[in-house]
């Protein structure tokens, strides 16, 4: 079972967009839309922002949204902000009652 | 409002055994609408899933930890627990436990409420 791929790193200006993939394998990501993504700052607990797919937490902005293609799902972050730099990440079911994480990917707000 | 508290030794010997547990409030872990699961986070690196549980007894662990760890449900307490056997230096780590809604799956598959983490470090 291997992590699934994300950028290391990806960077922004205030009020642009950004993307961020998550690529996995036609037993994980590609196989069930039951992609979660987290928003975690260091020392501090992550914070759901996406399940199933698209789905979006009651309190969570609509300027997180999350979408998939094939074995790629991708977290997108519309009119970026200055508090959105931390670390995210991408979960999925893998299949055979086990889950992965990606590689996390740090987001930073120029 | 849920919130979820590890607790357990923040330093452990290797090859000893870590032992945490994770105490619900605000919520029950007999409930059939969830899991309970650990997360782990090694200094410097991402997060990790190391298993999940209901209430049922029913456990699911990653295939590179499975032989080193147990996990259960204690309902009377309101508790869940990790052992992870012949720690090393490897294991040192934030442990976080969180909770899965099922919605309607056999597993639940996100996490919605987090603990704040422990650290445990793996030294003699």
């Amino acid at each position: 079972q291997s992590a699934l791929t994300q950028p290391a790193s990806v960077s922004g200006s205030p009020g642009q967009s950004i993307t961020i993939s998550c690529t996995g394998t036609s037993s994980d990501v590609g196989s069930y839309n039951l992609v979660s993504w987290y928003q975690h700052y260091p020392g501090k607990a992550p914070k759901l922002m996406i399940y199933a797919g698209s789905e979006r937490p009651s309190g969570v902005s609509n300027r997180f949204s999350a979408s998939k293609s094939g074995n790629t799902a991708s977290l997108t972050i519309s009119g970026l902000q200055p508090e959105d730099e931390a670390d995210y990440y991408c979960f999925s079911y893998a299949g055979s009652s086990t889950w992965v994480f990606g590689g996390g990917t740090k987001l930073t707000v120029l | 409002q849920l919130q979820l508290q590890e607790s357990g030794p923040g330093l452990v010997k290797p090859p000893e055994t870590l032992s945490l547990t994770c105490t619900v409030s605000g919520g029950s872990t007999s409930s059939s609408s969830y899991s309970w699961g650990w997360i782990r986070q090694p200094p410097g690196k991402g997060l990790e899933w190391i298993g999940s549980s209901s209430y049922s007894g029913s456990s699911y662990y990653n295939p590179s930890l499975k032989s080193r760890v147990t996990m259960s449900v204690d309902t009377s307490k309101n508790q869940f627990s990790l052992r992870l056997s012949s720690v090393t230096a490897a294991d040192t780590a934030v442990y976080y436990c969180a909770r899965l809604p099922r919605d309607g799956y056999i597993y639940g598959h996100y996490f919605d409420y987090w603990g704040q983490g422990t650290l445990v470090t793996v030294s003699s």
